[in-house]
């Protein structure tokens, strides 16, 4: 069964301080993972991938099989990425929909 | 480019209604995927359409839920007989292809039953 966790649905974090979003996924076969960010009053929005390998407003993510995991990251965070964070998975099927965990909502404080 | 559009933007159904969510893609796209959410829950796929056929609805209720995408006009999804539980906001994604990096979201419909 394909399924994305995502065990905080809320975090919080001073500003400058460092931010990790955890995700786990469950696949048998090669997924592609993703973050999709959501800002207050905005549309949903791709984060970054993890074959992409980028580094995207600062924050980055490894996929790491052993552990089944795609960790959100960011080094030193700031009040505008305070928003809802959703991990998400995509297979190798015709559609290539995406399966999303239940979101983290990030609160950056001042 | 406007982005993805849906109307209405909020939806008041009374128990046994038919509900009717419109899904306007992006210039170009004819690949258009619906999801569902839930409070407190993720977005959980519905069904995925290209102009004129259904590819994938996995995800539909087996009953009361259809949804249409047509050579002409916006893509449909219909709730017949509402029930409290169809409570929820639905988002549509249209895409350029069968893509799964590459779905631009719309701003959703929040449904609710009374």
């Amino acid at each position: 069964a394909q399924r994305v966790t995502q065990p905080e649905k809320l975090l919080s974090v001073f500003k400058g301080a460092p931010v990790e979003l955890k995700c786990n996924y469950s696949y048998s076969g090669s997924p592609e993972l993703f973050w999709y960010v959501q800002y207050s009053r905005q549309r949903l929005q791709l984060l970054l991938r993890h074959i992409s390998r980028e580094s995207i407003k600062g924050f980055t993510a490894d996929l790491n099989k052993g552990e089944t995991s795609f960790h959100l990251k960011k080094p030193f965070a700031q009040e505008e990425d305070s928003a809802m964070y959703y991990c998400a998975l995509s297979g190798q099927g015709i559609a290539q929909k995406l399966v999303f965990g239940q979101g983290t909502r990030l609160t950056i404080n001042p | 480019n406007a982005g993805v559009m849906q109307n209405p933007r909020h939806l008041v159904r009374r128990r046994g209604q038919e509900a009717r969510l419109r899904c306007s893609p992006m210039k170009g796209h004819s690949h258009v995927y619906w999801y569902r959410q839930l409070p407190e829950e993720g977005l959980k796929f519905m069904v995925y359409l290209q102009k004129e056929n259904i590819i994938d609805e996995s995800g539909m209720p087996k009953e009361r839920f259809s949804a249409e995408f047509p050579k002409e006009g916006p893509s449909i999804l219909r709730i017949q007989q509402v029930v409290r539980g169809d409570s929820a906001a639905y988002f549509c994604a249209s895409s350029p292809r069968t893509s799964a990096y590459e779905q631009y979201f719309g701003p959703g419909t929040r449904l609710t039953v009374t």
